[in-house]
């Protein structure tokens, strides 16, 4: 089975401007787990979905939004981007929503500029 | 709320020594434990996971963690260190049943492995 895909791998933004962030989970994997990876705050969960419904949302704020479609990828999209936002985003896939393994991809690195 | 603590974040070894990288957990209901590792610029790589079946968990790379709930640990370790070990370690608990399946991680311990 392919692993979990993230596109694009690498991204380059300036202040304001939004992104999107894509994610192709591991076929047959129904849930979809978001993470933002820094220096300084380590590994924190973004939000999560299952069946196009979000399941769980960490402590960030609302220009961090995600969405998942019906055939279990997902995108994550970032508003007014700010120099902090710099970080590596790792989507992680599971079957299923209850304290499953999560597989993760090999994530995006988003430079603020 | 679900937390984990990693004891150390820089250990080095030498080649052929003992691995042991600490992990601490807090939880209020029975947790799963996962330990992950990082190589640069790649995702995260499931080494193993508990889910209190056997409190002796054996993972990939000949790595196994032992969960101890006198000392809420699940310390990971490994007889022989390789340098292809070398990376980033990072111990994650589970949120309960509540939660889904989102990790709490900690800090991470980069490991080092010397000649």
């Amino acid at each position: 089975k392919a692993g979990v895909t993230q596109t694009p791998r690498y991204l380059i933004k300036t202040r304001g401007q939004q992104v999107t962030l894509s994610c192709s989970p591991i076929s047959g994997h129904r849930s979809v787990s978001w993470y933002q990876q820094t220096p300084g705050q380590g590994l924190q969960f973004l939000f999560e979905y299952f069946s196009e419904t979000q399941r769980n949302k960490g402590n960030f704020p609302g220009r961090f939004s995600g969405r998942q479609f019906s055939n279990s990828r997902s995108e994550m999209n970032v508003s007014t981007l700010e120099l902090g936002d710099s970080a590596l985003y790792l989507c992680a896939s599971s079957l299923a929503v209850t304290q499953e393994t999560q597989y993760f991809g090999p994530g995006t690195r988003l430079l603020v500029l | 709320a679900q937390s984990v603590t990693q004891l150390g974040s820089h250990v080095s070894v030498s080649e052929g020594a003992l691995v042991l990288l600490r992990c601490n957990y807090s939880s209020s209901v029975p947790p799963y434990l996962f330990w992950y590792v990082q190589y640069p610029n790649q995702g995260l790589q499931l080494l193993l996971k508990y889910t209190s079946a056997a409190t002796l968990v054996k993972g990939i790379n000949g790595f196994e963690a032992e969960f101890k709930k006198s000392e809420t640990s699940f310390h990971l370790t490994k007889p022989s260190a390789h340098m292809s070990d070398a990376a980033e370690y990072f111990c994650a608990v589970t949120s309960g049943r509540g939660g889904g399946n989102k990790l709490t991680f900690g800090t991470g311990t980069q490991l080092k492995v010397e000649l």
